[in-house]
């Protein structure tokens, strides 16, 4: 089955301890992203990545990193993570050519 | 920078009545959008898109309208039923690749 599995799908942690979202695709998609969302906000672009080893930032990418060392994977890295991190998180992947986005299932991140 | 203005926010509409959803987007090089809708709880997943060379696009009772002069794109959902109450999002992509997504619009339909 084509899909976007993101793990965890629920996470509580505390400030400053470092933790990665994992994301993984198995449709071979060049285009992946990662999104949080928040009440009123809408989908932020935090990074996405073109291709293997090209990753760029989006609009909201302080406090984050991500990489991109197979074509499936987009891991999502928070070194230290702070309460403003709490959010919903979402891992998208697409072909190149602009067609349909398809999301993961979402993480939902609690920073105490 | 790019940006995708959404409006509204929300919106409530009696069954069987039509919606509509309006989004500007502020990079003229953009040219494929998009709209997802979002049920509580779930993933967005893509209803309906439509490319900058094409100005209006029709499935089944949802069509969109895309006007590249104005840089504005509309969403159209006639005979509405309480099952596309959800959070509709618009978005559009430049030639970077980047997809950029507006605030999203709450449709309630009221039965």
């Amino acid at each position: 089955e084509a899909q976007v599995t993101q793990n965890p799908r629920y996470l509580i942690t505390v400030t400053g301890k470092k933790l990665t979202v994992t994301c993984s695709q198995n449709m071979n998609h060049e285009y992946m992203s990662w999104y949080r969302q928040d009440p009123g906000l809408g989908l932020r672009q935090i990074y996405y990545s073109m291709n293997v080893e090209v990753t760029d930032k989006g609009d909201v990418p302080e406090g984050y990193k991500v990489s991109r060392k197979e074509k499936r994977n987009f891991p999502l890295i928070l070194e230290s993570p702070s309460p403003n991190q709490t959010s919903l998180y979402f891992c998208a992947s697409s072909p190149l050519n602009y067609n349909e986005q398809f999301f993961g299932p979402g993480t939902r991140l609690t920073v105490l | 920078g790019e940006n995708v203005e959404q409006h509204p926010s929300t919106l409530s509409v009696q069954e069987g009545d039509s919606a509509v959803i309006k989004c500007t987007y502020s990079d003229s090089a953009s040219n494929y959008f998009p709209w997802y809708k979002q049920e509580l709880g779930k993933r967005p997943q893509l209803i309906i898109d439509i490319r900058s060379n094409v100005g209006e696009k029709k499935d089944q009772r949802i069509a969109v309208t895309l006007n590249k002069t104005a840089k504005h794109f509309s969403l159209h959902i006639t005979e509405t039923q309480p099952e596309d109450s959800a959070v509709y999002f618009c978005a559009a992509r430049a030639n970077t690749g980047k997809l950029i997504f507006g605030q999203g619009t709450t449709l309630q339909v009221k039965p």
